[in-house]
């Protein structure tokens, strides 16, 4: 079952901050974040494993709520290039092959 | 360092047909895995392969198929091509298996478009 992400679009000016949820009907194993821009592949940002962790890359960083069964991926001090679709992917039930969410289309203003 | 690479970039075939992709990923990188994004699907999980080896397989019927060779490069193979299995098909390679529960990075390659008319 596909993870919900929200919310489904957030329109940001430059240096202000967001916070794009997944969440699962399922206890996670593992969640997998990446963006998309329009026309290109996905880049990987990062892999959390269940246990509560926090990671960051840059100014982008994202927690794992193994009791809420859901992640956060937080961006702060947005930046121009931070425009695009982020997606998660949830891992769950025993396997670590992940299942989509629909995406959360971020665009960030001058 | 090269990135991943994918041949074809854009594909047309008609249905009833059968197409081959291929994918090399970065110098090194044993763990090859393969997606599929569609705008009524979105992302959705193919297989993994891992030295020669198919380690894992999402939720797709047995006419997708795939291998990967001693050089870690790696094609997949769609038979009896449907209208829905018209997609942007994308590869992404690591060092150790992307669906082993480790946290290593993925890397994307372009991507092969392909259209089933």
């Amino acid at each position: 079952q596909q993870p919900v992400q929200s919310p489904q679009a957030v329109i940001l000016r430059e240096g202000e901050d967001a916070v794009i949820n997944c969440s699962s009907s399922k206890a996670l194993y593992s969640v997998h974040w990446y963006r998309q821009k329009h026309g290109e592949a996905p880049v990987f940002l990062m892999i959390l494993l269940k246990g509560g962790e926090q990671k960051g890359h840059d100014k982008i960083s994202a927690s794992f709520n193994e009791k809420k069964q859901q992640s956060s991926l937080y961006l702060t001090a947005s930046q121009l290039s931070y425009s695009g679709t982020y997606f998660c992917g949830a891992a769950s039930g025993g396997s670590y092959i992940p299942t989509f969410g629909r995406g959360t289309s971020l665009i960030v203003h001058p | 360092k090269a990135g991943v690479t994918q041949t074809p970039r854009y594909l047309i075939k008609t249905r009833g047909q059968q197409v081959t992709l291929s994918c090399s990923p970065i110098s090194g990188h044993r763990s090859v895995s393969w997606y599929q994004q569609t705008p009524g699907q979105g992302l959705q999980f193919l297989f993994e392969y891992f030295s020669e080896t198919q380690r894992n397989k999402g939720n797709f019927p047995g006419r997708f198929s795939g291998r990967q060779f001693s050089n870690s490069r790696s094609e997949m193979n769609v038979s009896t091509l449907e209208l829905g299995d018209s997609a942007l098909y994308l590869c992404a390679s690591s060092l150790i298996r992307a669906t082993s529960g480790s946290t290593d990075t993925q890397y994307f390659g372009p991507g092969t478009r392909l259209t089933v008319l």
